[in-house]
């Protein structure tokens, strides 16, 4: 059985630019969630991805943006990128609805550098 | 708004010994969820236990178990027999159930960890 898997691993990018990382949650659930994760900081929710529609959102600018797709899968997209973007990005993946306090199952996540 | 607060950015505990890492929250919910999650050094995150706010009962799972205490609004995790494996960064995270959303699940909210080191 497949956990949350993401891609890329690594990425680097320079400020201005644009970026999609990638997950694909584990299987049978169907609700996706990104977190940014700072060094030396808990993560933070960016927001959360349900029924192919963003169901909930946190304290994060629109350069970011997500989608999900009819497979559940699911993408985070980050505009103008600036300095402070630079983070271990996390997907959860849990079973919604009557998922309340279910487990999150976390990705190993994507490192982001911006230079 | 919630928030999570972890006062011990640091730990140390020697192998087979018994710590406990203290975690305080605020809210003004009654139902909510509080889980602690372990992220070992470029590893992913997995939960170590959860626990439901109705529930008077501390969920225990092997040499974890929690006190939690509701009017304090405090969420403390008691590692036993303390394993090299248990070396790890250490989140306490707060959930809600949002009632306006279909019922989809609240998001977490994390405090900013306590890096636990095991000495052999």
């Amino acid at each position: 059985d497949a956990g949350v898997t993401q891609s890329p691993t690594h990425l680097i990018k320079t400020r201005g630019q644009q970026v999609t990382l990638r997950c694909s949650p584990k299987s049978g659930h169907d609700t996706v969630s990104w977190y940014q994760q700072a060094l030396g900081q808990g993560p933070q929710f960016i927001f959360q991805y349900y029924e192919e529609e963003e169901r909930q959102r946190g304290n994060f600018p629109d350069r970011f943006s997500g989608h999900q797709f009819p497979n559940y899968s699911s993408e985070l997209n980050v505009n103008a990128l600036l300095l402070g973007d630079s983070a271990l990005y996390l997907c959860a993946s849990s079973l919604s609805p009557s998922g309340i306090g279910r487990e999150q199952y976390f990705g190993p996540g994507t490192r982001l550098t911006v230079t | 708004a919630q928030t999570v607060t972890q006062s011990q950015p640091e730990m140390s505990v020697q192998e087979a010994e018994t710590v406990t890492l203290s975690c305080t929250y605020d809210t003004s919910e009654n139902n909510y969820y509080l889980f602690w999650y372990k992220q070992p050094p470029s590893r992913q995150m997995i939960l170590v236990i959860r626990q439901e706010a109705y529930k008077q009962q501390n969920a225990t799972e092997n040499r974890f178990s929690v006190n939690f205490q509701k009017a304090a609004k405090s969420f403390s995790l008691k590692i036993s027999d303390s394993q090299l494996g248990d070396t790890a960064m250490y989140f306490c995270a707060f959930m809600t159930f949002l009632m306006n959303y279909g019922g989809s699940q609240g998001n977490l909210i994390f405090g900013k960890g306590t890096k636990l080191s095991v000495k052999p």
